[in-house]
């Protein structure tokens, strides 16, 4: 596609319940970012992938949190028995690797954890 | 690790004056310094960037400059337009081999008033 994809726009979930989140990069991108953005806040960084390769999670706020990219392309950040702190905008970014660092950004999932 | 402030956090101009916001950063290795618009609701967009072997960048409105020793960098946007009215946001990097993990500034809500 002509950019980064993200599904589902917006995810109603109910406390304790798991969620999935997608994100399709631009074809050929091999880095894989997925950011937390809260509300009136700049996006925070949870994890980097370099092709199907998880090499920085540093920023998972808990173990509840997942991330995988199995064949190097899409990838789904998976949140396990979900907490209303986990309400944000989920977006997911892609580059190319190397010096042409620019991040391009899906339109992010709206999690809403009631 | 990288820690980014930004200032102001809320600025309203008046329509065909110019915007100032202003970054630092603590991390002296980072070396990658993008601005990115983000508009209701919607994707980060890379408005410019800059890297640290150059001290100013312009594109059109927009113009960015880096002051490495006070590590501190900052956007100017003249002739302000009421389409320029979105939140900014700031952000530093280490490029290296592979990602290019961006921490970002709180950002700064932008307002032009006709």
């Amino acid at each position: 596609g002509a950019g980064v994809s993200q599904s589902p726009r917006y995810k109603v979930a109910k406390r304790g319940q798991d969620v999935a989140l997608r994100c399709d990069p631009i074809s050929g991108h091999v880095s894989l970012f997925w950011y937390q953005q809260a509300l009136g806040q700049g996006p925070e960084f949870l994890t980097y992938f370099q092709n199907e390769a998880q090499l920085d999670k540093s920023g998972l706020p808990s173990d509840r949190f997942f991330a995988e990219r199995p064949e190097g392309s899409v990838s789904t950040l998976k949140i396990q028995r979900t907490q209303q702190e986990d309400s944000a905008v989920y977006l997911c970014a892609s580059s190319l690797a190397g010096q042409r660092a620019e991040a391009f950004f899906g339109q992010g999932t709206r999690l809403t954890v009631v | 690790g990288e820690n980014v402030e930004q200032h102001p956090s809320t600025l309203s101009v008046q329509e065909g004056d110019s915007a100032v916001i202003k970054c630092t950063y603590s991390d002296s290795a980072s070396n990658y310094f993008p601005w990115y618009k983000q508009e209701l609701g919607k994707r980060p967009q890379l408005i410019i960037d800059i890297r640290s072997n150059v001290g100013e960048k312009k594109d059109q409105r927009i113009a960015v400059t880096l002051n490495k020793t006070a590590k501190h960098f900052s956007l100017h946007i003249t002739e302000t337009q009421p389409e320029d009215s979105a939140v900014y946001f700031c952000a530093a990097s280490r490029i290296t081999g592979g990602g290019n993990k961006l921490t970002f500034g709180t950002g700064t809500q932008l307002k032009v008033e006709l």
